[in-house]
């Protein structure tokens, strides 16, 4: 079966500082990996995705994503954040040609001025 | 621009009460889904379905059911609620072959009393 982890409940930076979120999958297969970001009261948004090809993958709003199959990991990044991304971070797991994610349970993003 | 709208932001109900949430989406989407989403936990799944009249089991899926009958539409139905049922719920949509590029409404944080 298919599990996501995101190791930090809450991370804070400081604004300008360099980002990274943890995400570490377990899946048999080739993973289909995803970030989604919510900003309060709203739905999920689609960072980015990765498939395959090229491992580092680059979203919108400045983030990318490098997946690891050694590792098992798809971690965020961003090198210098603003304060409008404080929000909370979500990644997912999904099958080659499913219909189904599977998430983690959320990075929250404070961002400190 | 892709639009998945849920009836309400904002809902109380009383234990015991019926309780219908509504996502409608304007893409022709094939899939829809509901999710539960809950501090912690992220979001799970409760139901999905591919075609109109069409549905499957989520990970979560007591204490709920879900009626499609037209392809924009998708409802999520509490038969009896539960104070436990209190949670953000979340629908998403995608297109068949595509199933994990979900695009998410809004929410509808629901309260049970």
């Amino acid at each position: 079966a298919q599990s996501v982890t995101q190791p930090d409940i809450h991370i804070t930076v400081s604004e300008g500082a360099s980002l990274e979120l943890r995400c570490n999958y377990s899946y048999g297969a080739t993973p289909y990996l995803f970030w989604y970001v919510q900003s309060p009261g709203q739905g999920l948004q689609l960072l980015l995705k990765y498939f395959s090809g090229d491992t580092l993958v680059q979203g919108i709003k400045g983030f990318e994503a490098e997946f690891k199959r050694s590792q098992s990991s798809f971690n965020l990044r961003k090198p210098s954040v603003h304060w409008s991304d404080a929000a909370e971070y979500f990644c997912a797991v999904g099958a080659e040609y499913g219909n189904k994610l599977v998430f983690g349970a959320g990075t929250i993003l404070r961002v400190k001025s | 621009d892709v639009k998945v709208t849920q009836s309400s932001r904002y809902l109380v109900k009383r234990t015991g009460e019926k309780v219908f949430l509504e996502c409608v989406q304007d893409m022709d989407h094939e899939n829809m889904f509901w999710y539960r989403q809950d501090p912690g936990l992220g979001l799970r799944l409760i139901y999905f379905s591919y075609d109109v009249k069409m549905k499957e089991k989520g990970d979560i899926p007591e204490g709920y059911s879900v009626s499609r009958e037209k392809k924009e539409r998708f409802s999520l139905i509490l038969e009896s609620a539960s104070t436990n049922q209190t949670s953000m719920y979340l629908c998403a949509s995608s297109l068949v072959g595509r199933g994990l590029e979900q695009f998410f409404g809004p929410g509808t944080r629901l309260t049970v009393l």
